[in-house]
């Protein structure tokens, strides 16, 4: 079965720390893995898409990597803000037999920045 | 630019009831969807729509209900709630390439 992993569940940081945050997939072959981040109490907001043979987007302090071999992707924060606490969720888009197939999504990482 | 719009933002329902929670979308995006969201788990696809008159089955369609008459309206509809349906929903939009989908800010749903 298709699935998306998350690491860590939840993971707390101080303001102005870097943290990374894990995905491990086992979809294949897939279309393209996003990013979003979820403040509480709101809907997921996108923060980076990549293709298949894209390895690594940037949005700001968010930088998203790829590893289409290993089957992994990271989104490292920089210069973590208390606004960078919500979850963050991995998303990926399988591909079926030439077309794109429904998302799947992990279960999130809860982040944390205290002051 | 409203985007993604739901409606209501909360519901308490009595099992049996039935209601429907509103979607509607202002960017003319073909594609609209329902997620339900639960405590520890990741999003789920309930049903999903590629145009006005289609729709199609997701991950967890049962006792759920949509229909798409117009591009910018996608309603959910629970004909008889169940405890097992307290959740959140979203609903989310996109175009056909399905990059960057805009999702509404939710509707939390509980059934006593």
């Amino acid at each position: 079965k298709n699935q998306v992993e998350q690491s860590p569940q939840s993971l707390i940081i101080l303001e102005g720390k870097n943290c990374t945050l894990q995905c491990n997939y086992t979809v294949s072959p897939f279309s393209n893995l996003r990013w979003y981040k979820q403040d509480t109490g709101r809907g997921p907001v996108s923060l980076t898409i990549m293709t298949f043979s894209e390895n690594t987007k940037s949005n700001g302090r968010y930088t998203a990597t790829l590893d289409a071999d290993t089957k992994q992707s990271s989104l490292h924060i920089t210069a973590s803000q208390l606004s960078d606490s919500a979850s963050y969720i991995c998303v990926v888009r399988p591909y079926y037999g030439g077309s794109q197939g429904n998302l799947i999504f992990g279960k999130g990482t809860k982040l944390s920045v205290k002051p | 630019n409203a985007g993604v719009t739901q409606t209501p933002k909360f519901q308490v329902l009595k099992t049996g009831q039935s209601m429907t929670l509103q979607c509607a979308q202002d960017m003319n995006h073909e594609y609209m969807s329902w997620y339900r969201q639960d405590p520890g788990m990741g999003l789920r696809l309930i049903h999903y729509s590629v145009g006005a008159g289609i729709t199609d089955q997701g991950e967890v369609p049962n006792g759920y209900n949509v229909s798409r008459s117009t591009t910018e309206d996608f309603p959910l509809r629970l004909l008889s709630a169940a405890p097992s349906q307290t959740s959140v929903y979203f609903c989310a939009s996109g175009d056909l390439t399905n990059y960057g989908y805009t999702f509404g800010s939710g509707t939390r749903l509980t059934v006593v």
